[in-house]
């Protein structure tokens, strides 16, 4: 089965500053790769994702992440944050092929000080 | 377009007593999943649903949970003679296809006294 692995569960920076969240994975197959997001209060919403392709993907509001083979990462990365960015992100992976079901990381929660 | 529902948003239960969560996917989904989103575990799947095929209940945690689609469309999860350790916010997500992005209700948050 595959695990996902998040490191430092509680982030706090400041506006303007950069954030990168790094998300491993263990699973001997081709996977897809995904973020979501979790605004206070609201429902997970999709960040990004990769499937196939350009390993360096782009998503809403200005985050990307890149996806390295050989390390079996997918970290999350914006240059500069801002306040609304506070909310728990989730790195997500499922088999290429397989039932589809996503393994999730513990996520990273990520408040911002204005 | 609508987005996926569930309902209820909240629900409080003494133990013991059995519940019934009920998803509404994105029209036109064929394939619906429910996790689970705990303290302590983070988000675990718990079944999945795709088109007629035979469900993949391989994420269910005791068989005090069961699940089933009607019609191919609403999904109830039902959890029988429920325990403390069910609390938990109970999510719902539907994919246009067994290999796309999955997009997920606000949940149910299950409380069980």
């Amino acid at each position: 089965a595959q695990s996902v692995s998040q490191h430092n569960h509680h982030v706090i920076l400041s506006e303007a500053a950069s954030l990168e969240l790094g998300c491993n994975y263990s699973y001997g197959g081709t996977v897809n790769l995904f973020w979501y997001v979790q605004y206070p209060g609201q429902h997970l919403q999709l960040l990004l994702k990769y499937f196939s392709g350009d390993p360096l993907v782009k998503g809403i509001k200005g985050f990307e992440a890149e996806f390295i083979k050989s390390k079996f990462s997918f970290n999350l990365r914006k240059p500069s944050v801002q306040w609304s960015d506070t909310a728990e992100y989730f790195c997500a992976v499922n088999p290429r092929l397989g039932n589809n079901r996503l393994a999730f990381g513990k996520g990273n929660q990520v408040v911002v000080i204005p | 377009g609508a987005g996926v529902s569930q309902s209820p948003s909240n629900k409080v239960t003494e133990k013991g007593k059995d519940v019934e969560l009920r998803c509404d996917p994105i029209s036109g989904h064929t394939a619906l999943y429910w996790y689970r989103q705990s303290l302590g575990q983070g988000l675990e799947f718990l079944i999945y649903f795709q088109g007629n095929s035979a469900p993949d209940k391989s994420g269910l945690p005791s068989d005090r949970f069961s699940a089933e689609r009607t019609g191919g469309s609403v999904s109830t999860l039902t959890i029988q003679r429920t325990q403390q350790e069910d609390s938990a916010v109970y999510l719902c997500a539907s994919s246009r296809g067994q290999a796309n992005e999955q997009f997920f209700g606000p949940g149910t948050r299950l409380t069980v006294l």
